[in-house]
């Protein structure tokens, strides 16, 4: 499968606790978006990176949240502490530099519980 | 920023006939409008997409169209089918930065 690939696809953890995503964009993409999706809601933009730099972040995303994409190809959200509220479909999507559609991965679903 | 509406929520319609959904977007700086299929459980799916120096775009039985002095961009489906079922989202973009996305438009298209 050469699409956006996104491990793990489900995650259960208790409040408090960390959780650490992983995204692997189409070859060759070199940007990667993060997305959260909550029920019945459209993707809410999170960050994005062109290459290893990030370039843009959400003020949706607080102090708890991280992201990283140190050799500019995948990419790790982390969420520290979390909270009920952070359950969510966690999206990831990658696009070339020379065209503005973006792929998206099948998403990571977070529940806190 | 950038801030996207869409109508309408939900929309029920008998297989074969026509779907149209409509949104408005607020930052005149944006120059992409996807539009995405998503499926219960599954990825956003591009379906159609349409750049601001364009007023409309067709392909097969999906055509959208753009009116870049009233902010307006609408999705049409013809001759529905119940595969169509599913929930649409429009989005607005500026040069291939960050996607924001309407609240989506439930079809579901009656057989």
């Amino acid at each position: 499968d050469t699409g956006v690939s996104q491990d793990p696809r489900h995650k259960i953890t208790k409040r408090g606790q960390n959780v650490t995503f992983r995204c692997d964009p189409i070859s060759e993409h070199n940007r990667l978006y993060w997305y959260r999706q909550t029920l019945g809601q459209g993707p809410e933009f999170l960050t994005y990176f062109q290459n290893e730099a990030q370039l843009e972040k959400s003020r949706l995303l607080s102090d708890r949240f991280s992201a990283e994409r140190p050799k500019g190809s995948f990419s790790t959200l982390e969420i520290q502490r979390t909270e009920q509220g952070d359950s969510a479909m966690y999206l990831c999507a990658s696009s070339p530099g020379t065209a503005d559609e973006q792929f998206f991965g099948p998403g990571t679903r977070l529940t806190v519980l | 920023g950038e801030n996207v509406e869409q109508h309408p929520s939900t929309l029920s319609v008998q297989e074969g006939d026509s779907a149209v959904i409509k949104c408005t977007y607020s930052d005149s700086a944006s120059n992409y409008f996807p539009w995405y299929k998503q499926e219960l459980g599954k990825r956003p799916q591009l379906i159609i997409d349409i750049r601001s120096n364009v007023g409309e775009k067709k392909d097969q039985r999906i055509a959208v169209t753009l009116n870049k002095t009233a902010k307006h961009f609408s999705l049409h489906i013809t001759e529905t089918q119940p595969e169509d079922s599913a929930v649409y989202f429009c989005a607005a973009s500026i040069e291939r930065e960050k996607v924001t996305f309407g609240t989506g438009t439930k079809l579901q298209v009656i057989p």
